[in-house]
Protein backbone atom coordinates (compact mmCIF):
# COMPACT_ATOMS: atom_id res chain seq x y z
CA UNK A 1 0.00 0.00 0.00
CA UNK A 2 0.88 3.71 -0.65
CA UNK A 3 3.13 5.01 2.10
CA UNK A 4 4.99 8.35 3.59
CA UNK A 5 7.87 8.58 5.57
CA UNK A 6 9.26 11.84 7.48
CA UNK A 7 12.31 12.61 9.16
CA UNK A 8 12.33 11.65 12.38
CA UNK A 9 11.75 14.39 15.02
CA UNK A 10 11.81 16.34 16.86
CA UNK A 11 14.16 19.15 15.09
CA UNK A 12 15.87 22.06 16.92
CA UNK A 13 17.12 24.97 15.06
CA UNK A 14 18.20 28.92 15.70
CA UNK A 15 16.36 31.54 14.25
CA UNK A 16 17.20 32.15 10.59
CA UNK A 17 18.74 28.86 10.18
CA UNK A 18 18.17 26.52 6.91
CA UNK A 19 15.89 24.12 7.30
CA UNK A 20 15.36 21.04 5.82
CA UNK A 21 12.57 18.08 6.52
CA UNK A 22 13.04 14.93 4.56
CA UNK A 23 10.00 13.13 3.12
CA UNK A 24 9.74 10.05 0.50
CA UNK A 25 6.88 8.24 -0.60
CA UNK A 26 5.72 4.93 -2.26
CA UNK A 27 2.74 5.00 -4.27
CA UNK A 28 1.62 3.82 -6.66
CA UNK A 29 1.24 5.50 -9.99
CA UNK A 30 1.59 9.35 -9.53
CA UNK A 31 0.11 10.81 -6.26
CA UNK A 32 -0.23 14.33 -5.37
CA UNK A 33 1.95 15.53 -2.47
CA UNK A 34 1.08 17.95 0.16
CA UNK A 35 2.63 19.30 3.48
CA UNK A 36 0.41 20.57 6.08
CA UNK A 37 1.43 22.24 9.32
CA UNK A 38 -0.39 22.20 12.70
CA UNK A 39 0.56 24.76 15.35
CA UNK A 40 0.08 24.09 18.90
CA UNK A 41 -3.59 23.50 19.89
CA UNK A 42 -4.67 24.20 16.26
CA UNK A 43 -6.21 22.19 12.93
CA UNK A 44 -3.68 21.41 10.33
CA UNK A 45 -3.33 23.84 7.23
CA UNK A 46 -1.94 23.26 3.87
CA UNK A 47 1.42 24.78 3.39
CA UNK A 48 2.07 23.34 0.10
CA UNK A 49 1.20 21.21 -2.88
CA UNK A 50 2.21 19.75 -5.82
CA UNK A 51 0.49 17.99 -8.75
CA UNK A 52 2.31 16.40 -10.79
CA UNK A 53 6.41 15.44 -11.26
CA UNK A 54 8.93 18.72 -10.94
CA UNK A 55 6.25 20.79 -9.48
CA UNK A 56 7.50 23.18 -6.84
CA UNK A 57 5.14 24.05 -4.47
CA UNK A 58 5.15 26.76 -2.46
CA UNK A 59 4.52 29.17 0.52
CA UNK A 60 5.37 31.47 3.35
CA UNK A 61 9.18 30.98 2.45
CA UNK A 62 8.36 27.07 2.23
CA UNK A 63 9.41 25.18 -0.42
CA UNK A 64 8.96 21.54 -1.85
CA UNK A 65 9.64 20.41 -5.11
CA UNK A 66 8.27 16.49 -6.38
CA UNK A 67 10.93 14.18 -7.03
CA UNK A 68 9.67 10.89 -8.72
CA UNK A 69 12.81 9.62 -9.22
CA UNK A 70 13.90 9.87 -5.81
CA UNK A 71 10.22 9.23 -4.52
CA UNK A 72 10.84 12.44 -2.73
CA UNK A 73 8.90 15.65 -1.45
CA UNK A 74 11.28 17.77 0.80
CA UNK A 75 10.37 20.50 2.80
CA UNK A 76 12.83 23.52 3.10
CA UNK A 77 12.95 27.00 4.05
CA UNK A 78 15.92 29.42 4.03
CA UNK A 79 15.79 31.30 7.37
CA UNK A 80 13.39 30.23 9.83
CA UNK A 81 11.57 32.34 12.30
CA UNK A 82 10.26 31.44 16.15
CA UNK A 83 6.90 31.57 14.28
CA UNK A 84 7.34 28.60 12.33
CA UNK A 85 7.90 26.47 15.86
CA UNK A 86 4.95 23.72 14.65
CA UNK A 87 4.44 20.18 13.44
CA UNK A 88 4.79 19.32 9.70
CA UNK A 89 3.20 16.60 8.08
CA UNK A 90 3.62 15.15 4.52
CA UNK A 91 0.71 13.48 2.98
CA UNK A 92 0.10 12.23 -0.32
CA UNK A 93 -3.11 11.17 -2.52
CA UNK A 94 -3.66 8.78 -5.16
CA UNK A 95 -6.04 8.43 -7.64
CA UNK A 96 -9.51 6.97 -6.46
CA UNK A 97 -8.33 6.58 -2.85
CA UNK A 98 -10.58 9.38 -1.19
CA UNK A 99 -7.70 9.44 2.08
CA UNK A 100 -4.92 11.10 2.43
CA UNK A 101 -2.28 8.65 3.34
CA UNK A 102 0.30 10.92 6.26
CA UNK A 103 3.56 10.44 7.68
CA UNK A 104 4.32 10.32 11.08
CA UNK A 105 5.06 13.87 11.54
CA UNK A 106 7.97 16.83 12.61
CA UNK A 107 7.86 18.23 15.62
CA UNK A 108 10.24 21.97 14.86
CA UNK A 109 11.59 24.04 17.77
CA UNK A 110 13.09 27.63 16.87
CA UNK A 111 14.46 28.94 19.38
CA UNK A 112 15.52 32.47 19.23
CA UNK B 1 -12.37 31.25 1.28
CA UNK B 2 -10.89 27.80 2.34
CA UNK B 3 -12.74 27.44 5.71
CA UNK B 4 -14.02 24.78 7.56
CA UNK B 5 -15.38 25.51 11.33
CA UNK B 6 -15.82 23.29 13.94
CA UNK B 7 -17.87 23.12 16.92
CA UNK B 8 -17.31 23.12 20.01
CA UNK B 9 -13.97 23.71 20.56
CA UNK B 10 -13.55 21.82 23.50
CA UNK B 11 -15.96 19.30 24.91
CA UNK B 12 -15.96 17.10 28.10
CA UNK B 13 -18.18 14.40 28.98
CA UNK B 14 -19.18 11.69 30.72
CA UNK B 15 -19.09 7.75 29.66
CA UNK B 16 -23.01 8.09 29.60
CA UNK B 17 -23.50 11.35 27.92
CA UNK B 18 -24.55 11.78 24.43
CA UNK B 19 -23.21 14.75 22.90
CA UNK B 20 -22.66 15.85 18.77
CA UNK B 21 -19.94 17.30 17.12
CA UNK B 22 -20.48 19.60 14.36
CA UNK B 23 -18.88 20.89 10.89
CA UNK B 24 -19.57 23.29 8.31
CA UNK B 25 -18.35 24.94 5.17
CA UNK B 26 -19.11 26.83 2.34
CA UNK B 27 -16.64 26.17 -0.29
CA UNK B 28 -19.38 24.01 -2.27
CA UNK B 29 -17.09 21.04 -1.45
CA UNK B 30 -18.65 17.27 -2.30
CA UNK B 31 -16.31 14.78 0.44
CA UNK B 32 -16.06 15.93 4.24
CA UNK B 33 -14.24 13.74 6.45
CA UNK B 34 -13.74 13.08 10.17
CA UNK B 35 -10.26 12.25 11.46
CA UNK B 36 -9.42 11.46 15.16
CA UNK B 37 -5.74 12.76 16.16
CA UNK B 38 -4.33 11.47 19.66
CA UNK B 39 -1.39 13.75 20.85
CA UNK B 40 2.06 13.37 18.95
CA UNK B 41 0.27 10.85 15.86
CA UNK B 42 -0.82 11.76 12.64
CA UNK B 43 -4.94 12.49 11.89
CA UNK B 44 -6.46 8.64 11.62
CA UNK B 45 -8.67 8.93 9.00
CA UNK B 46 -12.70 7.82 10.58
CA UNK B 47 -15.61 8.38 7.69
CA UNK B 48 -15.80 9.85 4.69
CA UNK B 49 -18.78 11.23 3.26
CA UNK B 50 -19.00 11.77 -0.90
CA UNK B 51 -22.00 13.84 -1.80
CA UNK B 52 -23.57 13.66 1.27
CA UNK B 53 -23.50 9.38 1.17
CA UNK B 54 -21.35 7.61 3.23
CA UNK B 55 -18.46 6.17 1.47
CA UNK B 56 -15.71 5.37 3.52
CA UNK B 57 -15.82 3.70 6.99
CA UNK B 58 -12.41 2.87 8.83
CA UNK B 59 -14.22 -0.03 10.98
CA UNK B 60 -15.08 3.08 13.72
CA UNK B 61 -17.01 1.75 16.55
CA UNK B 62 -20.59 2.04 16.43
CA UNK B 63 -20.39 4.49 19.58
CA UNK B 64 -19.64 7.15 16.97
CA UNK B 65 -22.31 8.13 14.03
CA UNK B 66 -22.09 10.53 11.63
CA UNK B 67 -24.35 12.30 9.98
CA UNK B 68 -24.47 14.39 6.77
CA UNK B 69 -27.59 16.77 6.79
CA UNK B 70 -26.42 18.19 3.56
CA UNK B 71 -23.54 19.11 1.63
CA UNK B 72 -22.49 21.70 3.82
CA UNK B 73 -22.71 19.78 7.20
CA UNK B 74 -21.19 17.03 9.10
CA UNK B 75 -21.58 15.51 12.46
CA UNK B 76 -20.42 13.25 14.86
CA UNK B 77 -22.69 11.46 17.65
CA UNK B 78 -20.91 10.61 20.42
CA UNK B 79 -23.09 7.94 22.86
CA UNK B 80 -21.18 5.98 25.49
CA UNK B 81 -17.92 6.57 24.83
CA UNK B 82 -14.37 5.35 26.68
CA UNK B 83 -11.73 7.62 28.01
CA UNK B 84 -9.28 6.41 25.70
CA UNK B 85 -11.54 8.06 23.11
CA UNK B 86 -10.02 11.17 24.25
CA UNK B 87 -8.26 13.10 21.66
CA UNK B 88 -8.82 16.05 18.76
CA UNK B 89 -11.71 15.08 16.38
CA UNK B 90 -10.92 17.36 12.97
CA UNK B 91 -12.88 17.48 10.49
CA UNK B 92 -11.88 18.46 6.63
CA UNK B 93 -13.51 18.72 3.65
CA UNK B 94 -12.24 18.40 -0.35
CA UNK B 95 -13.95 19.03 -3.71
CA UNK B 96 -14.94 15.25 -4.24
CA UNK B 97 -14.65 13.27 -7.04
CA UNK B 98 -12.13 10.85 -6.19
CA UNK B 99 -9.37 12.81 -8.03
CA UNK B 100 -5.55 12.82 -7.21
CA UNK B 101 -5.29 16.55 -7.43
CA UNK B 102 -8.11 16.67 -5.04
CA UNK B 103 -7.29 19.32 -1.84
CA UNK B 104 -8.15 18.51 1.94
CA UNK B 105 -8.99 21.61 3.54
CA UNK B 106 -9.12 20.98 7.80
CA UNK B 107 -11.17 22.55 10.13
CA UNK B 108 -9.30 23.33 13.90
CA UNK B 109 -10.64 20.73 15.63
CA UNK B 110 -12.89 19.76 18.71
CA UNK B 111 -10.85 18.93 21.70
CA UNK B 112 -12.80 16.14 23.16
CA UNK B 113 -12.17 14.29 26.72
CA UNK B 114 -14.10 11.62 28.09
CA UNK B 115 -14.29 11.25 32.00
Amino acid sequence: GDSVTQMEGPVTLSEEAFLTINCTYTATGYPSLFWYVQYPGEGLQLLLKATKADDKGSNKGFEATYRKETTSFHLEKGSVQVSDSAVYFCALNSQGAQKLVFGQGTRLTINP
Amino acid sequence: DTEVTQTPKHLVMGMTNKKSLKCEQHMGHRAMYWYKQKAKKPPELMFVYSYEKLSINESVPSRFSPECPNSSLLNLHLHALQPEDSALYLCASSRGGGRRTDTQYFGPGTRLTVL
